[in-house]
């Protein structure tokens, strides 16, 4: 067990839905990760939080958001939903937000139908 | 952040030591090396990592070469849910934040 918490552990939803993935990160760390991991594309950087702040931008979509609240828990909104934004999306954190290691959770698999 | 070099895959037999390799010819001073695993869809699990010294820990060994251009992650006595596929992954310690760019990594298969 990582210590990162992500709920939930399974969303199946239709297409032009929109969907919360929700990340608790490990207690006293400040930083939180955002990853895709697709069947064709393996693991993809999203996003990046640190205390509350955008940090670093990936590859992540328009219709996707992210924010890091003063609890320092982090939710993904993915809006607009295609059948292609079927994935598994993981959450990782880390005490700082540079040079230090992260740890992952075990991930929200979505399914758009 | 420097781009990293690792065989598709690799087979080991249980019991003995696994040594996956990684190339990375362009990796600049102030980039660490790190390795991470993802055993069949779980969430990617932190191995070990370091800048130029060897690293040992509960989980495996890290050997650097003294120009920096290579390491290899050492299982020294795998067992079968060893088999994971395995990341080798190359990060700047600059503040640009802490992404880790994931590649497609060593399939590693133990064999009983």
């Amino acid at each position: 067990d990582s210590g990162v918490t992500q709920t939930p552990k399974h969303l199946i939803t239709a297409t032009g839905q929109r969907v919360t993935l929700r990340c608790s990160p490990r207690s006293g760390d400040l930083s939180v990760y955002w990853y895709q991991q697709s069947l064709d594309q393996g693991l993809q950087f999203l996003i990046q939080y640190y205390n509350g702040e955008e940090r670093a931008k990936g590859n992540i979509l328009e219709r996707f958001s992210a924010q890091q609240f003063p609890d320092l828990h982090s939710e993904l909104n993915l809006s607009s939903l295609e059948l292609g934004d079927s994935a598994l999306y993981f959450c990782a954190s880390s005490v700082r937000d540079t040079n230090t290691e992260a740890f992952f959770g075990q991930g929200t698999r979505l399914t758009v139908v | 952040d420097a781009k990293t070099t690792q065989p598709t895959s690799m087979d080991c037999a249980e019991g003995r030591a696994a040594n996956l390799p990684c190339n990375h010819s362009t990796i600049s001073g102030n980039e660490y090396v790190y390795w991470y695993r993802q055993i069949h869809s779980q969430g990617p699990q932190y191995i070990i990592h370091g800048l130029k010294n060897n690293e040992t820990n509960e989980m495996a060994s890290l050997i650097i070469t003294e120009d920096r251009k290579s390491s290899t992650l050492i299982l020294p006595h795998a067992t079968l849910r060893d088999t994971a596929v395995y990341y080798c992954i190359v990060r700047s310690t600059a503040n640009t934040g802490n992404q880790f760019y994931f590649g497609t990594g060593t399939s590693l298969t133990v064999i009983p």
